[in-house]
């Protein structure tokens, strides 16, 4: 059961453009929200969150936008850069989960093309 | 200066043994986690441990047992490994808990390999 779902495993954007990511999310309790960005044998390295009472946090780059009604959130990159190409994770946290762990989704590998 | 630390970075062992993950936190954070990656690519929380309480994910085997000796360690012992053992394990930290709205840094991962 995924509760967070990240659809798109794949994503090819060129150079200069943007790069959207979406990310579902099922648990209605959930109300922090973060990307990650992955390298190979590497660690999840901490992007960008929201916290459920805004609908958009931008950092540079980096936007991301969040629509509780349709529980859903999207990650903005622009311009893409080719140093942007990694496995990007949504993650969600609910206040007093179980294990107070996040709930990750499965990754969608964008790929910077020149 | 590394934030949040893992030794070792890889980890080869015959089913049966039993092993260790150490971790190592500078942040000052107050809680830990082990989360592992499974072969679908999926992390999955395993532990949180703050102010010397654990909580565990159920599904967890209790084979797996972490260790804290201090605030900036939790080590994670794994008894009778199996085959389904193996996986990418990574160790994450933050100041608070994460039900609270705190971001999570992780380590760089252990890649654990049973035959």
């Amino acid at each position: 059961d995924q509760q967070v779902k990240q659809n798109s495993p794949s994503l090819r954007v060129q150079e200069g453009r943007i790069s959207i990511l979406n990310c579902d999310y099922t648990n209605s309790m959930f109300d922090y929200f973060l990307w990650y960005k992955k390298y190979p044998a590497e660690g999840p390295t901490f992007l960008i969150s929201i916290s459920s009472i805004k609908d958009k946090n931008e950092d540079g780059r980096f936007t991301v936008f969040l629509n509780k009604s349709a529980k859903h959130l999207s990650l903005h990159i622009v311009p893409s850069q080719p140093g942007d190409s990694a496995v990007y994770f949504c993650a969600a946290s609910e206040r007093g989960g179980g294990a107070d762990g996040l709930t990750f989704g499965k990754g969608t590998h964008l790929i910077i093309q020149p | 200066d590394t934030a949040v630390s893992q030794t070792p970075k890889y980890l080869v062992t015959q089913m049966g043994n039993d092993k260790s993950i150490k971790c190592e936190q500078n942040l000052g954070h107050d809680t830990m986690y082990w989360y592992k990656q499974d072969s679908k690519k999926f992390l999955k929380i395993m532990f949180s441990y703050n102010n010397k309480e654990l909580i565990i994910n159920e599904t967890v085997p209790n084979r797996f047992s972490p260790k804290s000796p201090d605030k900036a360690h939790l080590n994670l012992h794994i008894n009778s490994l199996e085959l389904g053992d193996s996986a990418v394990y990574f160790c994450a930290s933050s100041q608070g808990l994460a039900g609270v709205g705190e971001t999570q840094y992780f380590g760089p991962g252990t890649r654990l390999l049973v035959l």
